[in-house]
């Protein structure tokens, strides 16, 4: 069964630009979270989306959304966007998320460089 | 609110000892704990999780952790380091009952000497 996938790889853009990342789930898995990671913050979540609604969320700005497909891809958006969104933007789903013991399997990530 | 310290954001031990990287949470709910590991430009991968079915949890790769709840710990344990041991990783708590994110500690980073 092919893992959690996340595109692109890497993206460079510049300040004030949008950006919108993707991420393809597991195979059966519904649920989609999202974290930020950086050297100064280290792991952040962002959002989980489960059956395209957004059930959970983080502590980050307006800035930073994202929504669930109905075949539970997932895509984040970042506009306006800042130095400091900078990092390795990660991407995890799980079969149900109903429960906190559901194993979150993780995507490679995403690395942003903004200019 | 749930937090997670991990104490030593370096850790370096010599290949064959016994690696040993700790991990306290704070948690107002009974918490689901885990142990995720990260290798160079690549995701986390989950290396265990605690449940509350058993305080000494397995994973893989020959590690395990011990839930004690009088210390609000649950540190990571290898008898045997191995080169290939050498990663970032990192301690996770969530919350019972509810769609959580997952709260993590800052990492640490183990070195193996050979």
């Amino acid at each position: 069964k092919a893992g959690v996938t996340q595109t692109p790889r890497y993206l460079i853009k510049t300040r004030g630009q949008q950006v919108t990342l993707s991420c393809s789930p597991i195979s059966g898995h519904r649920s989609v979270s999202w974290y930020q990671q950086t050297p100064g913050q280290g792991l952040q979540f962002l959002f989980e989306y489960f059956s395209e609604t957004q059930r959970n969320k983080g502590n980050f700005p307006g800035r930073f959304s994202g929504r669930q497909f109905s075949n539970s891809r997932s895509e984040m958006n970042v506009s306006t966007l800042e130095l400091g969104d900078s990092a390795l933007y990660l991407c995890a789903s799980s079969l149900e998320k109903r429960e906190s013991t559901d194993t979150q399997y993780f995507g490679p990530g995403t690395r942003l460089t903004v200019l | 609110a749930q937090s997670v310290t991990q104490l030593g954001s370096h850790v370096s031990v010599s290949e064959g000892a016994l690696v040993l990287l700790r991990c306290n949470y704070s948690s107002s709910v009974p918490p689901y704990l885990f142990w995720y590991v990260q290798y160079p430009n690549q995701g986390l991968q989950l290396l265990l999780k605690y449940t509350s079915a058993a305080t000494l949890v397995k994973g893989i790769n020959g590690f395990e952790a011990e839930f004690k709840k009088s210390e609000t710990s649950f540190h990571l344990t290898k008898p045997s380091a191995h080169m290939s041991d050498a990663a970032e990783y990192f301690c996770a708590v969530s919350g019972r009952g509810g769609a959580d994110g997952l709260t993590f500690g800052k990492g640490t980073h183990l070195i193996i000497q050979p």
